[in-house]
């Protein structure tokens, strides 16, 4: 089992959708969730981090579930520019390491 | 917010060259960098820790004879690809944590990569 698992999509939806992308992590002692954008040919940038029980974003809602070790985020209102690659990222649990999601890819389209 | 910058950005080689990449943080110091390779359509895998004034931490699989750590000040680790090969293309993408919090809330921060490719 992969430490940190997402749904890779694609995920094609219109513009003002409202879309959801979960992933699930392995080590129940991780300790801090980030939601990391990637777009083509370049390098992650932070989009969220998610550190208690959840926070929001303007149109973006990440979620935190310790129980049942899965994190969550809602894009509403999906604009062409949301289209991109959304990775979960997972730390902690005993160091440094941080691990990545393979991402989820996101289209949105007029 | 903190600003990573690598060099270069873009590198073609024959194969059998050895490249090194640079990874400066540029407004703060970083005791500790993260280097990662990400091949087409895969999610960014860790490589190594990079540690200022001690060995690197490779994770397993990285071989640390091929892939070459210096971390010779706190605003700058290097990669050296030694005798590349055609496998070795890929890009290549450092980070650094921002220290601004404690252990495992840092954020980290990217670099904007390095395209390698090994003819």
């Amino acid at each position: 089992r992969k430490e940190v698992e997402q749904d890779p999509g694609p995920f094609n939806v219109p513009e003002g959708a409202t879309v959801a992308f979960n992933c699930t992590y392995s080590n129940s002692a991780s300790q801090s969730f980030f939601w990391y954008r990637q777009d083509c040919r370049k390098e992650p940038k932070l989009l969220m981090s998610v550190y208690s029980s959840g926070n929001e974003d303007g149109r973006f809602t990440a979620q935190l579930n310790r129980a049942s070790q899965y994190i969550s985020l809602l894009i509403r209102d999906s604009k062409l520019s949301d289209s991109a690659t959304y990775l979960c990222v997972v730390k902690g649990g005993g160091g440094f390491k941080t691990i990545f999601g393979a991402g989820t890819r996101l289209f949105v389209k007029a | 917010g903190a600003v990573v910058s690598q060099h270069p950005s873009w590198v073609i080689c024959k194969s059998g060259t050895s490249v090194k990449i640079e990874c400066r943080s540029l407004d703060f110091q970083a005791t500790t960098m993260f280097w990662y390779r990400q091949f087409p359509k895969q999610s960014l895998m860790l490589m190594a820790t990079s540690n200022e004034g001690s060995k690197a931490t490779y994770e397993q699989g990285v071989e640390k004879d091929k892939f070459l750590i210096n971390h010779a000040s706190l605003t700058l680790s290097t990669l050296t690809v030694t005798s590349a090969h055609p496998e070795d293309s890929s890009f290549y993408i450092c980070s650094a944590p921002d220290g601004g919090l404690a252990g495992d809330r840092q954020t980290q921060y990217f670099g904007p990569g390095t395209r390698l490719l090994v003819l």
